[in-house]
């Protein structure tokens, strides 16, 4: 299974936008990329999912380059609720198991 | 509607005792999930159902770690002569059959093995 990195934590303000980089440089002609939330105490939540180019929805922005060997997670305008642990995923058509990594730790602050 | 639902949240048992978890999936989904979450890890796949067959058991820790589905509905992950080191948060998760990459997770049961 191809591997992601993203890092293990940032921190950010309220009302700013955030930007999480995931690597992913073995990516599959068929994996997707999808992007999990977990907060405290609580199970993931899927947010979103790309194959390449943009996607956008109600919580997220999903920007992904033509080489698709990245990611980046974009959170507009931030705040103190969406401190959470943030999953990058690949998962292919058929596959079924979710292969979580650390994720990044996303500390909002006032 | 309904979510996925997990009995007991939490449970405490001694070491070697036996025990079951219990996952509800969301009314219709076929596919259903166990991984757990140890402190301050990731999340580690266990097992999938589809149906009531278990296509991939490959996460299962070791043998003293079963799972089965009945109708279709309801999944109960047993453990059997607990260790201290299966202390864990379990967490189920259902999905369509159509959309794997999209599941949907219960709340999680804690277990503490003392």
């Amino acid at each position: 299974l191809a591997k992601t990195t993203q890092p293990i934590s940032m921190d950010s303000y309220e009302g700013q936008e955030v930007n999480i980089t995931c690597s992913h440089n073995n990516i599959a002609t068929n994996d997707y990329i999808t992007w999990y939330q977990q907060f405290p105490s609580q199970g993931p939540r899927f947010i979103i999912q790309g194959y390449k180019t943009k996607v956008t929805n109600e919580v997220a922005s999903l920007f992904i380059p033509a080489d698709r060997k990245s990611s980046t997670l974009s959170l507009p305008r931030v705040s103190l609720s969406d401190t959470a642990v943030y999953y990058c995923l690949l998962i292919s058509g058929g596959y079924n198991k979710l292969i979580f990594g650390a994720g990044t730790r996303l500390a909002v602050h006032p | 509607g309904a979510g996925v639902s997990q009995s007991p949240s939490n449970k405490v048992t001694e070491k070697g005792k036996d025990v079951e978890l219990r996952c509800d999936p969301i009314s219709g989904h076929t596919a259903l999930y166990w991984y757990r979450q140890s402190l301050g890890q990731g999340l580690e796949f266990l097992i999938y159902f589809q149906g009531n067959s278990a296509p991939d058991k490959s996460g299962l820790p070791s043998d003293r770690f079963s799972a089965e589905r009945t109708g279709g509905s309801v999944s109960t992950l047993t453990i059997q002569r607990t260790q201290q080191e299966d202390s864990a948060v379990y967490l189920c998760a259902s999905s369509p059959v159509d959309s794997n990459y999209e599941q949907y997770f219960g709340p999680g049961t804690r277990l503490t093995v003392t």
